[in-house]
């Protein structure tokens, strides 16, 4: 059972660039999310989805796309990198959005903008 | 909206010693807390949750954390600490979703 699985762990960008942060889990989970995490800024929440099809924006949305268009797979598009964008991100899974068993992260992205 | 704070953002404690990482929380209704760990380059890892019944809830690794409704406090335990709990501790509440406190940095000096 592998989980929640993210690729790649390391991406250097230049400004501008676009690329796409792959995440997938076999859990069948319904809900995916995927978080950025500053130092000293904690998690914040960039796209949600409750369920294939399904997505909405969360507190950090700009710059970023989402589609969800199987269980398995929820990617995250960075249009037009910027050195904001500077950052380690996170996808999350679970049964449910209220988390009622707890949401299960991947290993994350580490991500450089230059 | 619910909402945790840790108001800690570096805990340091001695190999040996009981380790005590602090989480308040502000809910309306019934509480549901949560505490993870995040391990260095490695993603969050559930370690206990509380719902309802016993107030002392006892998780993965050894820990254990403390419910306390008249202090709206739900603090993460370990009666020995190891180095190797050295870590990023995040409080959570459960709202519409998740949410997740600003975590608390424990080092573990040998």
């Amino acid at each position: 059972n592998a989980g929640v699985t993210q690729t790649p762990k390391f991406q250097v960008l230049k400004t501008g660039q676009s690329m796409t942060l792959q995440c997938a889990q076999d859990m069948n989970h319904e809900y995916m999310s995927w978080y950025r995490q500053d130092p000293g800024m904690g998690l914040r929440l960039i796209h949600y989805s409750v369920g294939a099809g399904i997505t909405d924006q969360g507190e950090v949305p700009n710059g970023y796309n989402v589609s969800r268009s199987t269980t398995e797979d929820f990617p995250l598009r960075l249009l037009s990198a910027a050195p904001s964008q500077t950052s380690v991100y996170f996808c999350a899974s679970s049964y449910n959005r209220q988390g009622d068993y707890g949401y299960t992260f991947g290993s994350g992205t580490r991500l450089t903008v230059v | 909206a619910q909402s945790v704070a840790q108001p800690e953002d570096q805990v340091n404690v001695a190999e040996g010693n009981p380790l005590t990482v602090k989480c308040t929380y502000s809910v309306s209704g019934n509480p549901y807390l949560f505490w993870y760990v995040q391990y260095p380059n490695r993603g969050l890892q559930f370690l206990l949750k509380y719902i309802t019944g016993d107030n002392l809830v006892k998780g993965s690794y050894g820990f254990e954390a403390e419910f306390n409704k008249s202090q709206t406090s739900f603090h993460l335990k370990k009666p020995s600490a190891l180095v190797s709990d050295s870590a990023l501790y995040f409080c959570a509440v459960r709202d519409i979703s998740i949410i997740f406190g600003k975590g608390t940095r424990l080092h573990i000096l040998p």
